[in-house]
């Protein structure tokens, strides 16, 4: 089946300590994006990435790291969260040109504490 | 900056009563794209929208994109309960595939 998997859907951490959200796509698409959902805001782009060790900021990429080693994974890793990164993660992937739809991952639900 | 912005934020809508929502958006382009989300859940691409006069229709739901005026509506034919959700357009301008969304609109359908 195609689809996103992110992992894990829900976490709680507290201020500082590091932690990595896991992304990963089956459909051997070359863009992938991280975005995330905050009550009133809508989504906002954070990272994304044409391809293989290709990445870029999006609008809100402040204490945000991402990467991509290989083309089917795109973990988003924040050194030292802050309690104002407390928000719904969503990864998305899809093949690069006109008309192409993302498809989302499941969300990542994040408390820092 | 590309803005997209959709109105109303929210709609309470009766059952079997028609209703039109909006996405404007302030740059130009031929890329616009709505998705869905059921509260708790992922987003779900609906229609996909590629150049001016593009219609597309699934269902209840019909999609239209005029790039002159940069207007997406979303027409709703006789609302019923499974439409109950947050609608999300977003825009694409060319620019590395970079997707600009609204902040969504919740509807939410009444007996």
């Amino acid at each position: 089946e195609a689809q996103v998997t992110q992992n894990p859907r829900y976490l709680i951490t507290v201020t500082g300590k590091k932690l990595t959200v896991t992304c990963s796509q089956n459909m051997n698409h070359e863009y992938m994006s991280w975005y995330r959902q905050d009550p009133g805001l809508g989504l906002r782009q954070i990272y994304y990435s044409m391809n293989v060790e290709v990445t870029d900021k999006g609008d809100v990429p402040e204490g945000y790291k991402v990467s991509r080693k290989e083309k089917r994974n795109f973990p988003l890793i924040l050194e030292s969260p802050s309690p104002n990164q407390t928000s719904l993660y969503f990864c998305a992937s899809s093949r690069i040109g006109a008309g192409e739809k993302l498809f989302f991952g499941s969300g990542t639900q994040l408390s820092v504490l | 900056e590309l803005k997209v912005e959709q109105n109303p934020l929210f709609l309470s809508m009766q059952e079997g009563k028609n209703y039109t929502i909006y996405c404007n958006y302030s740059t130009t382009s031929d890329r616009l794209y709505w998705y869905r989300q059921d509260p708790g859940k992922s987003l779900e691409s609906l229609f996909v929208l590629l150049s001016n006069g593009a219609v597309k229709q699934e269902g209840r739901l019909m999609a239209s994109l005029d790039t002159k005026a940069r207007l997406s509506t979303l027409h709703i034919t006789a609302a019923v309960h499974d439409l109950s959700a947050t609608y999300f357009c977003a825009v694409d301008t060319g620019a590395n595939s970079k997707l600009t969304f609204g902040k969504g609109i919740t509807l939410s359908v009444r007996p």
